[in-house]
């Protein structure tokens, strides 16, 4: 079985400082792991991947996120936060193992203030 | 790349009708589509997962015979909501992918339905 728990469901920070969005999840298999961005009234949007290669792993728009096995966490960065960064993300777990399922984490609202 | 369609976008029907809603991978084949269900300011809740030419697995709780989903093509697969009411009035999402498990999944912009 998996889950994934997004630890805090609204974040603000302001514009320029570091954003963190944590997120720790559990797998019974060696998981993928995922981050997607909501902007209101648009589809999600893949923001980076985890698939067994490197821990550190970069995505766009300046995020990146480090998978640590030790802590079974995948937290979500960024040095500098920008207001078009204000939207819902998402932590999504997966198994490799095919009869596990895709669980979406309950989703993080980041606030950016000017 | 990497496009996922869905139409409508939004639609409004009266109690004890049924609505289907497309959604299409643009420029690329899609071997897997799923489809969510997203109630306000919720996570995504995964219904049902279709591979093109076969049945759809559906998840616990979710009743196939209400939610008829067909994966015709591999770049087309609908649900199709049937004798809609109120309490079916959600955010539907689509999303796609292809090749091994792992691999992304590419997200339409959703169906807003309403029931009146």
């Amino acid at each position: 079985a998996q889950s994934v728990t997004q630890l805090d469901s609204h974040v603000s920070v302001s514009e320029g400082t570091p954003v963190l969005l944590r997120c720790n999840y559990s797998s019974s298999y060696s998981p993928s792991l995922f981050w997607y961005v909501q902007h209101p009234n648009k589809g999600l949007q893949l923001l980076l991947k985890y698939t067994s290669a490197a821990t550190l792993v970069k995505g766009i728009n300046g995020f990146e996120a480090e998978f640590k096995k030790s802590e079974t966490s995948f937290h979500l960065t960024k040095p500098s936060a920008h207001m078009s960064d204000a939207a819902e993300y998402f932590c999504v777990v997966r198994a490799t193992n095919r009869d596990d399922k895709i669980i979406f984490g309950k989703g993080t609202r980041l606030h950016i203030l000017p | 790349g990497a496009v996922v369609s869905q139409h409508p976008s939004r639609v409004i029907c009266k109690s004890g009708t049924s609505v289907k809603i497309e959604c299409r991978s643009l420029d690329f084949q899609a071997t897997t589509m799923f489809w969510y269900r997203q109630f306000p300011k919720q996570s995504l809740m995964l219904m049902a997962t279709s591979n093109e030419g076969s049945k759809a697995t559906y998840e616990q709780g979710v009743e196939k015979d209400k939610f008829l989903i067909n994966h015709a093509s591999l770049t087309l697969s609908t649900l199709t909501v049937t004798s809609a009411h109120p309490e079916d009035s959600s955010f539907y999402i689509c999303s796609a992918s292809w090749g091994q498990l792992t691999d992304t999944q590419y997200f339409g912009p959703g169906t807003r339905l309403t029931v009146l």
